[in-house]
Protein backbone atom coordinates (compact mmCIF):
# COMPACT_ATOMS: atom_id res chain seq x y z
CA UNK A 1 0.00 0.00 0.00
CA UNK A 2 0.76 3.47 -0.40
CA UNK A 3 3.15 5.14 2.23
CA UNK A 4 3.00 8.97 2.69
CA UNK A 5 5.80 10.00 5.74
CA UNK A 6 5.81 12.84 7.13
CA UNK A 7 8.16 14.44 10.53
CA UNK A 8 6.41 14.09 13.45
CA UNK A 9 6.87 17.87 14.51
CA UNK A 10 8.19 21.07 13.06
CA UNK A 11 8.92 23.59 15.31
CA UNK A 12 9.41 27.87 14.43
CA UNK A 13 9.36 30.65 15.79
CA UNK A 14 6.84 34.03 14.64
CA UNK A 15 7.63 35.62 11.81
CA UNK A 16 9.92 32.98 10.66
CA UNK A 17 9.29 30.15 7.24
CA UNK A 18 7.92 26.71 8.34
CA UNK A 19 8.54 23.90 5.93
CA UNK A 20 6.52 20.70 6.44
CA UNK A 21 7.51 17.66 4.05
CA UNK A 22 5.54 14.60 2.33
CA UNK A 23 7.16 12.19 0.97
CA UNK A 24 6.09 9.07 -0.98
CA UNK A 25 7.23 7.20 -3.88
CA UNK A 26 7.05 9.33 -6.75
CA UNK A 27 4.47 11.99 -5.11
CA UNK A 28 5.16 14.07 -7.88
CA UNK A 29 2.56 11.71 -10.42
CA UNK A 30 -0.08 12.40 -7.92
CA UNK A 31 -2.39 15.32 -6.56
CA UNK A 32 -1.67 16.19 -3.02
CA UNK A 33 -4.21 18.08 -0.73
CA UNK A 34 -3.11 19.14 3.04
CA UNK A 35 -5.64 19.81 6.44
CA UNK A 36 -4.60 21.39 9.44
CA UNK A 37 -5.98 19.95 12.29
CA UNK A 38 -6.02 22.02 15.67
CA UNK A 39 -7.52 20.08 19.30
CA UNK A 40 -11.05 18.79 19.51
CA UNK A 41 -11.57 20.79 16.01
CA UNK A 42 -12.05 18.94 12.73
CA UNK A 43 -9.96 19.00 9.99
CA UNK A 44 -9.50 21.65 7.66
CA UNK A 45 -8.43 21.92 3.95
CA UNK A 46 -5.40 24.25 3.41
CA UNK A 47 -4.27 23.09 0.38
CA UNK A 48 -5.22 21.01 -2.88
CA UNK A 49 -3.88 20.00 -5.81
CA UNK A 50 -0.57 20.75 -4.62
CA UNK A 51 -0.62 24.38 -5.01
CA UNK A 52 -4.49 25.38 -4.80
CA UNK A 53 -5.74 27.85 -1.41
CA UNK A 54 -9.36 27.34 -0.61
CA UNK A 55 -10.74 30.71 0.08
CA UNK A 56 -10.15 31.93 3.09
CA UNK A 57 -6.93 30.11 3.64
CA UNK A 58 -3.93 33.09 3.92
CA UNK A 59 -1.52 33.92 0.98
CA UNK A 60 0.91 32.69 3.72
CA UNK A 61 0.09 28.98 2.99
CA UNK A 62 1.99 27.93 -0.69
CA UNK A 63 2.07 23.81 -1.49
CA UNK A 64 4.56 22.25 -4.05
CA UNK A 65 4.84 18.78 -5.17
CA UNK A 66 7.86 17.05 -7.40
CA UNK A 67 9.60 13.79 -7.75
CA UNK A 68 9.30 12.09 -4.11
CA UNK A 69 8.34 14.68 -1.84
CA UNK A 70 5.50 17.33 -1.61
CA UNK A 71 5.87 20.46 0.53
CA UNK A 72 2.98 23.10 2.45
CA UNK A 73 5.10 26.45 3.68
CA UNK A 74 3.92 28.35 5.86
CA UNK A 75 5.34 32.07 5.68
CA UNK A 76 5.55 34.50 8.66
CA UNK A 77 3.98 31.97 10.89
CA UNK A 78 1.49 33.37 13.62
CA UNK A 79 0.95 31.22 16.74
CA UNK A 80 -2.74 30.73 15.01
CA UNK A 81 -1.06 28.15 12.80
CA UNK A 82 -0.10 25.57 15.78
CA UNK A 83 -1.81 22.66 14.52
CA UNK A 84 -1.43 18.94 13.24
CA UNK A 85 -0.76 18.88 9.77
CA UNK A 86 -1.18 16.20 7.53
CA UNK A 87 -0.68 15.44 3.73
CA UNK A 88 -3.51 13.04 2.31
CA UNK A 89 -3.64 11.82 -1.91
CA UNK A 90 -5.89 9.46 -3.61
CA UNK A 91 -3.79 5.92 -4.94
CA UNK A 92 -5.29 4.70 -8.06
CA UNK A 93 -3.66 1.27 -8.04
CA UNK A 94 -5.51 0.67 -4.64
CA UNK A 95 -8.09 2.79 -4.78
CA UNK A 96 -7.59 4.34 -1.44
CA UNK A 97 -7.08 7.59 0.46
CA UNK A 98 -4.07 7.42 2.04
CA UNK A 99 -3.26 10.24 4.79
CA UNK A 100 0.43 11.26 5.88
CA UNK A 101 1.61 10.43 9.50
CA UNK A 102 0.78 14.36 10.17
CA UNK A 103 3.47 16.82 11.97
CA UNK A 104 2.99 18.53 14.38
CA UNK A 105 3.84 22.54 14.31
CA UNK A 106 4.95 24.07 17.39
CA UNK A 107 5.07 27.94 17.59
CA UNK A 108 7.61 29.00 19.90
CA UNK B 1 -24.08 27.29 5.66
CA UNK B 2 -22.33 24.01 4.41
CA UNK B 3 -22.84 21.44 7.44
CA UNK B 4 -22.03 17.82 8.29
CA UNK B 5 -23.28 16.24 11.42
CA UNK B 6 -22.43 12.45 12.55
CA UNK B 7 -24.12 10.62 15.41
CA UNK B 8 -24.61 7.34 16.45
CA UNK B 9 -21.47 6.89 18.35
CA UNK B 10 -20.83 5.52 22.10
CA UNK B 11 -20.13 2.61 23.88
CA UNK B 12 -20.13 -0.59 22.42
CA UNK B 13 -18.60 -4.16 23.71
CA UNK B 14 -15.95 -5.88 21.71
CA UNK B 15 -17.72 -8.13 18.97
CA UNK B 16 -20.58 -5.93 18.97
CA UNK B 17 -22.41 -2.98 15.99
CA UNK B 18 -22.99 0.37 15.32
CA UNK B 19 -24.59 2.21 12.75
CA UNK B 20 -22.83 5.96 12.22
CA UNK B 21 -25.09 8.48 10.77
CA UNK B 22 -24.04 11.87 9.17
CA UNK B 23 -26.44 14.70 8.08
CA UNK B 24 -25.30 16.74 5.81
CA UNK B 25 -27.58 20.58 4.79
CA UNK B 26 -26.44 23.95 3.04
CA UNK B 27 -25.44 21.86 -0.53
CA UNK B 28 -26.59 19.37 -3.26
CA UNK B 29 -25.61 15.71 -1.21
CA UNK B 30 -26.43 13.90 -4.41
CA UNK B 31 -23.79 15.72 -6.10
CA UNK B 32 -20.90 15.00 -3.76
CA UNK B 33 -19.12 11.57 -2.94
CA UNK B 34 -18.71 11.19 0.98
CA UNK B 35 -16.02 9.29 2.99
CA UNK B 36 -15.16 8.43 6.69
CA UNK B 37 -12.40 9.25 8.17
CA UNK B 38 -11.31 8.17 12.11
CA UNK B 39 -8.94 9.67 14.17
CA UNK B 40 -7.69 7.30 17.54
CA UNK B 41 -6.62 8.78 20.75
CA UNK B 42 -3.64 10.47 20.43
CA UNK B 43 -2.75 9.23 16.65
CA UNK B 44 -3.19 10.30 13.35
CA UNK B 45 -6.16 10.71 10.56
CA UNK B 46 -6.88 7.25 8.85
CA UNK B 47 -9.37 6.92 5.84
CA UNK B 48 -12.04 4.40 6.04
CA UNK B 49 -14.51 4.32 3.32
CA UNK B 50 -15.77 6.65 0.52
CA UNK B 51 -18.79 6.16 -1.49
CA UNK B 52 -20.25 8.01 -4.55
CA UNK B 53 -22.60 10.10 -5.64
CA UNK B 54 -24.83 7.73 -6.85
CA UNK B 55 -23.73 5.01 -5.21
CA UNK B 56 -22.28 3.35 -7.65
CA UNK B 57 -18.92 3.22 -5.88
CA UNK B 58 -17.81 2.02 -2.70
CA UNK B 59 -14.24 1.94 -1.55
CA UNK B 60 -12.94 0.46 1.70
CA UNK B 61 -9.52 0.70 3.90
CA UNK B 62 -8.27 -2.84 4.07
CA UNK B 63 -8.46 -2.32 7.79
CA UNK B 64 -11.50 -2.69 7.82
CA UNK B 65 -13.06 -4.29 4.97
CA UNK B 66 -15.56 -7.11 5.19
CA UNK B 67 -16.35 -5.12 8.84
CA UNK B 68 -17.94 -2.00 7.56
CA UNK B 69 -20.78 -1.08 5.13
CA UNK B 70 -21.24 2.77 3.76
CA UNK B 71 -24.19 3.43 2.35
CA UNK B 72 -26.54 6.87 1.63
CA UNK B 73 -29.72 8.13 1.08
CA UNK B 74 -29.66 11.40 -1.42
CA UNK B 75 -33.16 11.96 -0.90
CA UNK B 76 -32.52 12.46 3.15
CA UNK B 77 -29.53 13.88 2.66
CA UNK B 78 -27.92 11.08 4.60
CA UNK B 79 -24.76 9.08 5.02
CA UNK B 80 -24.45 5.93 6.80
CA UNK B 81 -21.86 3.02 8.29
CA UNK B 82 -22.28 0.19 9.51
CA UNK B 83 -19.51 -1.13 11.77
CA UNK B 84 -19.82 -4.96 13.14
CA UNK B 85 -17.44 -7.09 14.57
CA UNK B 86 -15.93 -4.06 16.89
CA UNK B 87 -12.39 -4.48 18.02
CA UNK B 88 -11.09 -2.26 21.11
CA UNK B 89 -8.62 -0.99 18.26
CA UNK B 90 -11.82 0.41 16.53
CA UNK B 91 -11.97 3.08 19.37
CA UNK B 92 -11.75 6.41 17.80
CA UNK B 93 -13.43 9.68 16.63
CA UNK B 94 -15.44 9.12 12.94
CA UNK B 95 -15.76 11.95 10.64
CA UNK B 96 -17.60 12.38 7.93
CA UNK B 97 -16.26 14.68 4.63
CA UNK B 98 -17.36 15.83 1.21
CA UNK B 99 -15.40 14.66 -1.18
CA UNK B 100 -14.00 16.54 -3.94
CA UNK B 101 -12.25 16.03 -7.39
CA UNK B 102 -15.44 14.31 -9.44
CA UNK B 103 -14.42 11.38 -11.48
CA UNK B 104 -11.29 11.28 -10.29
CA UNK B 105 -11.28 11.44 -6.39
CA UNK B 106 -9.01 14.65 -4.73
CA UNK B 107 -9.63 15.08 -1.09
CA UNK B 108 -12.10 16.24 1.53
CA UNK B 109 -13.40 19.56 2.17
CA UNK B 110 -15.82 19.79 4.25
CA UNK B 111 -15.90 17.96 7.28
CA UNK B 112 -18.18 17.20 10.14
CA UNK B 113 -16.70 17.11 13.93
CA UNK B 114 -17.18 13.58 14.35
CA UNK B 115 -18.70 10.88 16.72
CA UNK B 116 -16.74 9.12 19.15
CA UNK B 117 -17.10 5.61 19.36
CA UNK B 118 -15.21 3.60 22.47
CA UNK B 119 -15.15 -0.09 21.79
CA UNK B 120 -14.60 -1.79 25.37
CA UNK B 121 -16.26 -4.08 27.70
Amino acid sequence: SYVLTQPPSVSVAPGKTATITCGGNNIGSKSVHWYLQKPGQAPLLVMFYDDDRPSGIPERFSGSNSGNTATLTISRVEAGDEADYYCQVWDRNSFHYVFGTGTRVTVL
Amino acid sequence: EVQLMESGGGLVKPGGSLRLSCAASGFTFSSFSMSWVRQTPGKGLEWVASISSSSRYTYYADSMKGQITISRDNAKNSLFLQMNSLRAEDTAVYHCARGFGGNSPGGMDVWGKGTTVTVSS
